[in-house]
């Protein structure tokens, strides 16, 4: 069956420094893949898209990549702020509406 | 804020009775989207709506549940005979069709407790 894992339950970082999270997949063949970030006691909020035939994503101080050889996406936060404190979902999806399936998140902790 | 509203945001009740959550999608969005999520997990996917017609409907999604979307607006899901293990947050996501991977925008959430 299909497994989305997310590198850790929580990450602790300091301010300035750069975050990654990591979204592991098995038993899938996404078309594309996507990051929402979620606060406490709310939904979650679309950040970024990568396509299968895409290596690379940027959004200001946001970037993804994505490897389909290693089933494997990393997402990156520079400069990372406390306000970016919050739970990261990776999500993955094919081309017929079918299989839409999150990951169990990451809760980033942007120490100031 | 979204422009998904869902209603209501809480809601307690005991083991046995129905409930119904409401979903209102942003107006020009076609497809939308049921989910639930527990403490500590990401959304699973229940069921989604193209326009009115019910597309897909996940094998979590029992008997005891059912979702209209009886004129292609909002969208209402029911849950049957509640059991604690209902206990979640219910979360509603509409999107404008264009294929696949279209940014879905979420709602705040029911969060249902059974008791």
């Amino acid at each position: 069956s299909q497994k989305i894992e997310q590198n850790s339950e929580a990450l602790n970082i300091q301010e300035g420094k750069t975050a990654t999270l990591t979204c592991n997949y098995t038993n899938y063949s996404p078309a594309y893949l996507q990051w929402y970030r979620q606060d406490p006691g709310r939904g979650p909020v679309f950040l970024l898209l990568i396509r299968e035939n895409e290596k690379e994503k940027r959004k200001e101080r946001l970037k993804v990549t994505f490897d389909t050889t290693l089933k494997q996406s990393l997402f990156h936060i520079t400069a990372s702020q406390p306000a970016d404190s919050a739970t990261y979902l990776c999500a993955l999806g094919d081309n017929y509406g079918q299989n839409f399936v999150f990951g169990p998140g990451t809760r980033l902790s942007v120490l100031p | 804020d979204t422009g998904v509203s869902q209603d209501p945001r809480h809601k307690i009740t005991k083991r046995g009775q129905n409930v119904t959550f409401r979903c209102d999608p942003i107006s020009e969005h076609n497809r939308l989207y049921w989910y639930r999520q527990t403490l500590g997990q990401g959304p699973e996917f229940l069921t989604y709506f193209q326009n009115e017609a019910q597309l897909e409907k996940s094998r979590l999604l029992s008997d005891r549940f059912s979702a209209e979307r009886p004129k292609g607006s909002f969208s209402t899901l029911e849950i049957q005979r509640t059991e604690q293990g209902d206990s979640a947050m219910y979360l509603c996501a509409s999107s404008r069709a264009q294929g696949f991977g279209e940014t879905q925008y979420f709602g705040p959430g029911t969060r249902l407790l059974v008791l």
